[in-house]
């Protein structure tokens, strides 16, 4: 069974610029939650989603950032218009189910630099 | 928003040693959990706590649960080379669906 897999791993813009990164839940995982990590800090929520729907984005910035998992494919964080402070690693997390965060399966992350 | 505060930052240990790490919190935690991360890896999950006073080991760490359920401690006894990376707690509050990290702790093993 394949971890949660995301792409690209490694991501380079120009500020203003949009950046949009991939999430493949494990299989059979069907609520997805976005981290974002700045140097030195740890991780910090963004969105939970479930199949097609936002459950909380209350982690998510009022502007330039939006999530969504459509029925079929994989989750998408688009950031439009790109700025320096946006740097960072993106990490998201697959479960089977909601709750328990032991059940959280973390993927290997997006490193977003903007120049 | 929910803080957690974790010590040290730093960790510069000999191979062999014994290492202690802990983690505070201004909320009462549901749930504890410690993580370890590798250079350019997502967080693995190495512990979960559910109760207060709750003492769990796995392998050579072991992790507690604060009594007031506004800490939490993890200890790693006789360190080796693959134990260095980043050590993270992290916390779920009572009906909420998010994880929240503390800034971790780096640890080095000194050759």
């Amino acid at each position: 069974n394949a971890g949660v897999m995301q792409n690209p791993r490694h991501l380079v813009r120009r500020r203003g610029q949009e950046a949009r990164l991939r999430c493949s839940p494990m299989k059979g995982h069907s609520h997805v939650y976005w981290y974002r990590q700045l140097p030195e800090e740890g991780l910090k929520f963004m969105v939970y989603l479930q199949k097609e729907n936002i459950i909380d984005e209350s982690g998510m910035p009022k502007e330039r950032f939006s999530a969504e998992f459509p029925k079929e494919g994989p989750s998408i964080l688009r950031i439009q218009q790109v700025v320096r402070g946006d740097s960072a690693a993106y990490f998201c997390a697959s479960s089977p189910v909601r709750g328990g965060p032991e059940t959280q399966y973390f993927g290997p992350g997006t490193r977003l630099l903007v120049l | 928003g929910q803080q957690l505060n974790q010590s040290p930052q730093s960790m510069f240990i000999q191979e062999g040693e014994d290492v202690s790490m802990n983690c505070t919190s201004s909320s009462i935690f549901n749930t504890w959990l410690w993580y370890k991360q590798d250079p350019g890896e997502g967080p693995v999950l190495l512990i979960a706590l559910y109760k207060a006073g709750e003492l769990t080991s796995n392998g050579r760490l072991t992790a507690q649960f604060g009594i007031t359920r506004k800490d939490s401690f993890l200890n790693i006894s006789a360190s080796i080379p693959s134990d260095v990376g980043i050590y993270f707690c992290a916390g779920q509050l009572e009906g909420d669906d998010k994880i929240i990290f503390g800034k971790g702790t780096r640890l080095h093993i000194l050759p």
